[in-house]
């Protein structure tokens, strides 16, 4: 079985300086990794995904994540951040083998002050 | 555009009775997946279906029912069985062909509140 363990429920942090989001899962098979965001009232959009390859993955409004296979980590980092940028961000990870059993994580509301 | 669309967004019913919440997608997507979302729980699968015709249930799957007799439509019934229904529905879908990634698309969701 899979699991997803996001350490802090709210982050909150100034415009334009730099986040991190922290992801650590737990499997004993290969995963895929996603981060979803997720803005007031509104459905889930995928911000970037690790399939395999190169584990410095970029997505989309300037995130990043890193995927780090002996920490079973996958932090989610931003240099600097906007306004917009506040919402919930969601670290998700399904199997190899049953990508049907995407298991999210409890979500980190990340708040931007200006 | 293609994209997935949930109605009524937001809903109110009284306890004891059954609701549907509709889910239409022209993603032309074989999966589709209904979660629920509450506060500080993230997303709970409820039911899905890689198929026309064809269902399994999710990890909190009592309560609820589902059917999939055309590709681009998987509503969900709220029972009344279900002991607390009020809650955030989210619909997604899934291009099940070629490279299976898993990479879900959703819904904009539906609030359901049970007075």
């Amino acid at each position: 079985a899979q699991s997803v363990t996001q350490l802090d429920s709210q982050v909150p942090v100034f415009e334009e300086a730099p986040v991190e989001l922290r992801c650590n899962y737990s499997s004993s098979v290969s995963v895929y990794l996603f981060w979803y965001v997720q803005y007031p009232n509104q459905g889930l959009q995928l911000l970037l995904k690790y399939l395999s390859g190169s584990t410095l993955v970029k997505g989309i409004n300037g995130f990043e994540a890193e995927f780090n296979k002996s920490q079973t980590s996958f932090h989610l980092r931003k240099p600097s951040v906007h306004i917009s940028d506040t919402a919930e961000y969601f670290c998700a990870v399904s199997p190899l083998e049953n990508t049907d059993k995407l298991i999210f994580g409890t979500g980190t509301r990340l708040q931007v002050f200006p | 555009d293609g994209g997935i669309t949930q109605s009524p967004k937001y809903l109110f019913r009284k306890e004891g009775q059954n609701v549907t919440l509709s889910c239409e997608q022209n993603l032309n997507h074989d999966a589709m997946y209904w979660y629920r979302q509450d506060p500080g729980q993230g997303l709970r699968l409820i039911y899905y279906s890689q198929i026309v015709n064809d269902f399994q249930k999710g990890d909190i799957a009592e309560g609820y029912s589902v059917s999939r007799e055309k590709k681009e439509s998987f509503p969900l019934t709220v029972t009344s069985a279900q002991k607390n229904p009020t809650a955030f529905y989210l619909c997604a879908s899934r291009n099940s062909q070629g490279a299976n990634t898993g990479e879900l698309f959703f819904g904009e969701g539906s609030r359901l509140t049970v007075l």
